[in-house]
């Protein structure tokens, strides 16, 4: 596609039910990347996919919070039994490819919309 | 672990004018890259622009500059001829130039940018 898609754009939920988020990436774009937007803050790292190679969990805040890719397509992020801190809105980013040690091109990050995720 | 500070939560220009944004880091390594990141409400994170600390030139984009202090650990970005449009949050973010971090952004927690016309 022409950008970053994410759906959906809003979710209202009440606490402890579970959420799953979606990300589209750009056409093309092997690398993929969630991070939380919490209110007032800056973005805050959540999980990285590189094509088929496992990907980086280590910004995952707790065992609720689990995302998925096949491939190098669709990504979905699955939050369960939600709380109320995690009230956020929840960008995904992609980027063509990874290369170390490089600011290319191709290892910028293009940014969604992002999902405005509400617990009540 | 990198830290990126904002020190300015909220600043305004009046269109036309000059501002410029402030953004300092810690880190102790030697390479890596800086950016600066535009959010209008549509929340869509833009790209505004970008330096590799290997570099001692400082990026330009058009209208936006950086004055990047590698001793001072700084990067403030220059906005100049402001329009309305340029009205946003910004974000001042680090990414390691290798190792097991050099795919992750680190954001500081940004400043909201109003516009006065």
């Amino acid at each position: 596609g022409a950008g970053v898609s994410q759906s959906p754009s809003n979710k209202v939920t009440e606490k402890g039910k579970d959420v799953e988020l979606r990300c589209d990436p750009i056409s093309g774009h092997t690398a993929l990347y969630w991070y939380r937007q919490r209110l007032g803050q800056g973005l805050e790292f959540l999980i990285y996919f590189q094509g088929n190679s496992a990907p980086d969990k280590s910004g995952l805040p707790s065992d609720r919070f689990s995302a998925e890719r096949t491939g190098e397509s669709v990504s979905t992020l699955t939050i369960q039994r939600t709380q109320q801190e995690d009230s956020a809105v929840y960008l995904c980013a992609s980027s063509l490819v990874r290369i170390s040690g490089t600011s290319s091109a191709k290892n910028i990050q293009y940014f969604g919309a992002g999902t405005r995720l509400s617990v009540l | 672990a990198q830290t990126v500070t904002q020190s300015q939560p909220e600043m305004s220009v009046q269109e036309a004018e000059t501002v410029t944004l402030s953004c300092t880091y810690d880190t102790s390594e030697s390479d890596y890259y800086l950016f600066w990141y535009k959010q209008p409400p549509s929340r869509q994170m833009i790209l505004v622009i970008r330096q590799e600390a290997y570099k001692q030139q400082n990026a330009t984009e058009n209208r936006f500059s950086v004055n990047f202090q590698k001793a001072a650990k700084s990067f403030s970005l220059k906005i100049s001829d402001s329009q309305l449009g340029d009205a946003a949050m910004y974000f001042c973010a680090y990414r390691s130039a290798d190792g097991a971090g050099s795919y992750q952004l680190t954001f500081g927690k940004g400043t909201k940018l109003s516009v006065i016309p």
